[in-house]
């Protein structure tokens, strides 16, 4: 089956500052990899997905990246806020296989002031 | 447009008691997923339902978790008996069709003693 690794598994950065989280995928039918974010006590929350015809997707200050033939794909997030302050996932599932997605270790990320 | 809600958020029971949990999907929601997400992990999932049938359960300990999706709408998840390792948060999803972005609700928090 999928397996998916994260990295870092915690991130602290600046306000303002650019933080980045990396994943790989084992199965190469996987073609939907989207990111969640989950504030404590919260269920995940959709923030950006990006399906594998394509290599990046931006909305406004979040960005992805997909490289299929390495199979990873990394969340860019410029101009941290505090508010970004939370615990991210990256997942992979197979669009046509019932999007069952399978999910990273998870990074939780601090954006101080 | 109203969430996945899910009930109750939180639950304290000893080991080899029974519990279940109880979610309602987005209206309109065919596909509707449960999640095991242990402290410090990503979500697990257990069970994919489309409509009223199971599509995947290959992940459901079945010796001890059972999950009913009767008329296609809401659905519950049972473990009997409960085990210390079952501490988790249940978190329920759920998509149009199964191809779409999927929607989580806020999860119930599990705690077996």
């Amino acid at each position: 089956g999928e397996n998916v690794e994260q990295h870092p598994s915690t991130l602290s950065v600046q306000e303002g500052d650019s933080a980045v989280i990396k994943c790989t995928y084992s199965d190469s039918a996987s073609n939907y990899f989207p990111w969640y974010k989950q504030e404590l006590g919260k269920g995940p929350q959709l923030i950006i997905d990006i399906r594998s015809n394509v290599g990046e997707k931006k909305d406004q200050r979040i960005a992805v990246t997909l490289n299929k033939t390495a199979k990873h794909f990394s969340l860019h997030i410029t101009e941290t806020q505090p508010e970004d302050s939370a615990v991210y996932f990256c997942a992979a599932a197979i669009t046509g296989g019932g999007n069952k997605l399978t999910f990273g270790t998870g990074t939780q990320l601090k954006v101080e002031l | 447009e109203a969430g996945v809600a899910q009930s109750p958020r939180y639950k304290i029971i000893e080991k080899r008691q029974s519990v279940a949990f109880w979610c309602n999907p987005i209206s309109g929601h065919a596909t509707l997923y449960w999640y095991q997400q242990i402290l410090g992990q990503g979500p697990k999932l257990l069970i994919q339902f489309q409509n009223n049938g199971v599509v995947d359960d290959s992940q459901l300990p079945k010796d001890r978790f059972s999950a009913e999706r009767l008329k296609g709408v809401d659905s519950t998840l049972k473990i009997q008996p409960a085990k210390l390792e079952d501490s988790a948060v249940y978190l329920c999803a759920s998509n149009l069709n199964g191809e779409t972005e999927a929607f989580f609700g806020q999860g119930t928090r599990l705690t077996v003693v």
